[in-house]
């Protein structure tokens, strides 16, 4: 079945870099998705990857596949107090399939 | 980007009572949008998903005479929690895509309806 893990809380002093883990059991998996939710919110895209990619970067996010050990990973170059907030790794098989979330790792930035 | 609005952003209910919380696509249509309901300790759990014209389609373990989706139009959908208890407490957001299909794959979320029964 389709399972999305990851760490329930980071710490991270301003102006270093964050990396979030996931691993995901669903090899069928295209779609692999980094969300962002702050206190009281919605969730908000912050990038997404296909399957068929090892890396991509948008401005300080960086996001890794390993599709062989399914593994996934967001890296937050000089974290802000910002960033501050929960990120929930998810997949989906294909794009209109629904999308399966991991339990979310909280942000916590240090001064 | 596109916009989903949810209504209401929180709500008080007696035990007992039921709620309706709307899920509306502002600037594009959907044919399928998304409940989901959020725990304590932030797992997001998939409820249902609702497709415009027809029956919604839940996961296991969600009771479908509880939680009452209806997606009436390609903008709207409503989940309806009936005769709620203090156990339903919880954050439910709901999530779209537009129905055109196209590069960008994005699902956008509401900004989620707190629910507290008391």
């Amino acid at each position: 079945g389709e399972d999305v893990e990851q760490s329930l809380f980071l710490s991270v002093r301003e102006g270093d870099s964050s990396v979030i883990n996931c691993t995901y059991t669903d090899s069928s998996s295209t779609y692999l998705y980094w969300y962002k939710q702050e206190p009281g919110a919605g969730l908000q895209l912050l990038t997404y990857i296909f399957s068929n990619m090892d890396m991509k970067q948008d401005q300080r996010l960086t996001v890794l596949l390993n599709k062989k050990d399914k593994h996934l990973s967001l890296r937050i170059a000089d974290t802000q107090t910002g960033d501050s907030a929960i990120y929930f790794c998810a997949e989906s098989l294909n794009r209109d399939d629904k999308i399966i979330f991991g339990k979310g790792t909280r942000l916590h930035i240090l001064p | 980007g596109a916009v989903v609005s949810q209504h209401p952003s929180w709500v008080i209910c007696k035990s007992g009572t039921s709620v309706k919380i709307e899920c509306r696509s502002l600037d594009f249509q959907a044919t399928t949008m998304f409940w989901y309901r959020q725990f304590p300790k932030k797992s997001l759990m998939l409820m249902a998903t609702s497709n415009e014209g027809s029956k919604a389609t839940y996961e296991q373990g969600v009771e479908k005479d509880k939680f009452l989706i209806n997606h009436a139009s390609l903008t709207l959908s409503t989940l309806t929690v009936t005769s709620a208890h203090p156990e339903d407490s919880s954050f439910y957001i709901c999530s779209a895509r537009d129905r055109i299909v196209g590069y960008n794959t994005e699902a956008f979320f509401g900004q989620g309806t707190r629910l507290t029964v008391v």
